[in-house]
């Protein structure tokens, strides 16, 4: 069965120091690869995807991941945390053909202390 | 654009009530999605639809009922509301065929049932 693994439940990282948060998939075919990113008492946005090509994506809010097959990975890095970074962060499998429905990791708490 | 939009924010129901979680989207987005969100848990797919009259199970249908009768409203039907149905749930669609996977997320309706 496809499932999406975020090992860290909870990272607190120094503003300004770098970041990166990990997601391991198990899944039979090509995924399709996102991280989402949620603020508190909000909805999910999307950060940035993987579809198929360059293994290095960017995305929005300066985030970007990389796609490693060998290693079933699709971690997610930031040079440099914002403040305004913390937020819970999804990384999620796209699965079951056209219908587009997602399997979504448990997600990892981000804070940043000044 | 509102985008997707939820009503109502917040909810208690008393074990055994019904309710309608309301969900509308104005970008024409032929699907549709409704997940819940459990603390440490990540999001779980409820039901989905692809376009009006068709809807389908995700992974946790079970005391939940949709309908799908015009292109941007998706409601969900919770009958004798149980304590397990604690939860955020979220509202999400998308617009096949190439992007179905990039969902647009309402910001949530926190229900509790006590």
């Amino acid at each position: 069965a496809q499932s999406v693994t975020q090992p860290d439940i909870h990272i607190t990282v120094s503003e300004g120091a770098s970041l990166e948060l990990r997601c391991n998939y198990s899944y039979g075919a090509t995924p399709y690869l996102f991280w989402y990113v949620q603020s508190p008492g909000q909805g999910l946005q999307l950060l940035l995807k993987y579809f198929s090509g360059d293994t290095l994506v960017q995305g929005i809010k300066g985030f970007e991941a990389e796609f490693k097959r060998s290693q079933s990975s699709f971690n997610l890095r930031k040079p440099s945390v914002h403040w305004s970074d913390a937020a819970e962060y999804f990384c999620a499998v796209g699965y079951g053909g056209s219908q587009g429905n997602l399997i979504f990791g448990k997600g990892t708490k981000l804070s940043v202390k000044p | 654009n509102a985008g997707v939009t939820q009503t109502p924010k917040f909810r208690i129901l008393k074990i055994g009530q019904s309710m309608t979680l309301q969900c509308t989207q104005d970008m024409n987005h032929n699907y549709m999605y409704w997940y819940r969100q459990d603390p440490g848990m990540g999001l779980k797919l409820i039901y989905y639809s692809v376009g009006a009259g068709i809807t389908d199970k995700g992974e946790v249908p079970n005391g939940y009922n949709v309908s799908r009768s015009t292109t941007e409203d998706f409601p969900l039907r919770l009958e004798l509301a149980a304590p397990s149905q604690t939860s955020v749930y979220f509202c999400a669609s998308s617009l096949p065929p190439d992007r179905a996977y990039e969902q647009y997320f309402g910001p949530g309706t926190r229900l509790t049932v006590t």
